[in-house]
């Protein structure tokens, strides 16, 4: 069964990066047609995606966060992560990570999210 | 990119029929197939229900189903049961080649 896990600080500072990575265990990321995401939900809100990276190492990232987001993927460590820059108090969210299969819309695992708070 | 509409609250009875609406334009739902609806419970991960517009993962009960027509992506549960109860999301590929979610809906069964 395949499971998704993500770690990372859960508290940072304003101005400061925020650092994730979600490792991907009971299957390998590189096998298969598969997009590796991320989406976030702030407190009390709804759902938003964050972007995500194909099995290969192409990105794709939601326009509004594009200036601030890197996703990367570590084939050798079966993690991918998130990298958001110069965060404020608006980043304040859970973070979750998920897959989603080539050719479909489906995203069909997800790990169980992490809350990341900015805050001095 | 704009987030897609729902309703934001949605009610029904035990056994009822209920329809969750997602709108958007032609150069997302309207212009894929690629929508899909997912289930969340306070403090749990979001639950893929149906993908593809009205493909249902296994597992998943034959009481959730997912149409579109037009611009407009549907989800309609049948046969309302107490364990619905939660907030659903539907999500869209996009001519940009990236995704958005509508805003959520609360389904409340009375």
């Amino acid at each position: 069964q395949l499971q998704l896990q993500e770690s990372g600080p859960g508290l940072v500072k304003p101005s400061e990066t925020l650092s994730l990575t979600c490792t991907v265990s009971g299957g390998s990321i590189s096998a298969g047609s598969y997009y590796w995401g991320w989406i976030r939900q702030p407190p009390g809100k709804g759902l938003e995606w964050i972007g995500n990276i194909y099995y290969s190492g192409s990105t794709f990232y939601n326009p509004s966060l594009k200036s601030r987001v890197t996703i990367s993927v570590d084939t050798s460590k079966n993690q991918f992560s998130l990298e958001l820059s110069s965060v404020t108090a608006a980043d304040t969210a859970v973070y979750y990570c998920a897959r989603r299969r080539g050719n479909s819309s489906g995203l069909d695992y997800w790990g169980q999210g992490t809350l990341v708070t900015v805050s001095s | 990119q704009s987030a897609l509409t729902q309703p934001a609250s949605v009610s029904g009875s035990p056994g009822q029929s209920i329809t969750i609406s997602c709108t958007g334009t032609s150069s997302d739902v309207g212009g894929y197939n690629y929508v899909s609806w997912y289930q969340q419970h306070p403090g749990k991960a979001p639950k893929l229900m149906i993908y593809d517009v009205s493909d249902r993962p296994s597992g998943v009960s034959n009481r959730f189903s997912g149409s579109k027509s037009g611009n407009t992506a549907s989800l309609t549960i049948s046969g309302l049961q107490a364990e619905d109860e939660g907030d659903y999301y539907c999500i869209s590929y996009t001519s940009s080649s990236t995704w958005v979610f509508g805003g959520g809906t609360k389904l409340t069964v009375l």
